[in-house]
């Protein structure tokens, strides 16, 4: 079955390092996106990326990186500079012809703990 | 800018009681309309859209009209059940835009 796979589930950090988060899907999506969820905060948009080698920032793009050089993989690098990176993550993706009638197809996410 | 209000929660139901969560927006032109859940632990899963004004979308006895002339997209069950305790998310597409923007999130708990 076709979809979004996010790994690890649990991920732990120490302060001052780098950390990277897989997103790869098959489901033959143009766009894709990262999210960040803390509690009762709703879901903040990080960065979007709509065709290879492409990608935008969204609303909390500080001290985070991206990357598209396949269709099917957005990894997110969470670099020492984001000042409070414990979160949940959550990767998405979309058929940029098909998102008013199907939205996003979401991972199951990644917990990040600075410790 | 375009925009999702939800009511907050977190929302404490008995089983087979009655659920709105209420939802309004904000946007230009005619965005598309979602309804996400997200049971704990897990990602967003889709439940129910709509398109266009006075669609009905509807899926697991969920429901919820695309109403224009208040800008609202009310989540609505006749009784719910335990297994519904979850995160629900409002949101829209816009069109000028195609991204999704989100509400902050209605917290369920339906207890036996």
């Amino acid at each position: 079955d076709g979809g979004i796979t996010q790994s690890p589930k649990y991920l732990f950090r120490k302060e001052g390092q780098n950390v990277t988060l897989s997103c790869e899907q098959n489901l033959n999506h143009d766009a894709m996106y990262w999210y960040r969820q803390d509690p009762g905060q709703g879901l903040r948009l990080i960065y979007y990326s709509q065709i290879v080698n492409d990608f935008q920032k969204g609303d909390i793009a500080e001290g985070y990186s991206v990357s598209r050089e396949k269709k099917e993989s957005f990894p997110l690098t969470v670099t020492s500079a984001q000042k409070n990176p414990t979160a949940f993550y959550l990767c998405a993706s979309s058929r940029r012809d098909r998102e008013k009638e199907h939205g996003y197809t979401f991972g199951s996410g990644t917990r990040l703990t600075v410790v | 800018g375009d925009s999702v209000t939800q009511m907050e929660g977190p929302v404490t139901l008995s089983e087979e009681a009655c659920l709105t969560i209420n939802c309004t927006y904000t946007a230009t032109g005619y965005p598309s309309l979602f309804w996400y859940v997200q049971y704990p632990g897990e990602g967003l899963q889709l439940l129910l859209k709509a398109t266009k004004a006075d669609d009905k979308g509807s899926n697991k006895g969920f429901e919820a009209t695309y109403r224009k002339e208040t800008t609202s997209f009310h989540l609505e069950k006749g009784s719910v059940q335990v297994s519904d305790s979850a995160v629900y998310f409002c949101a829209l597409l816009s069109g000028g835009y195609n991204k999704l923007i989100f509400g902050a999130g209605t917290r369920l708990a339906v207890h036996p």
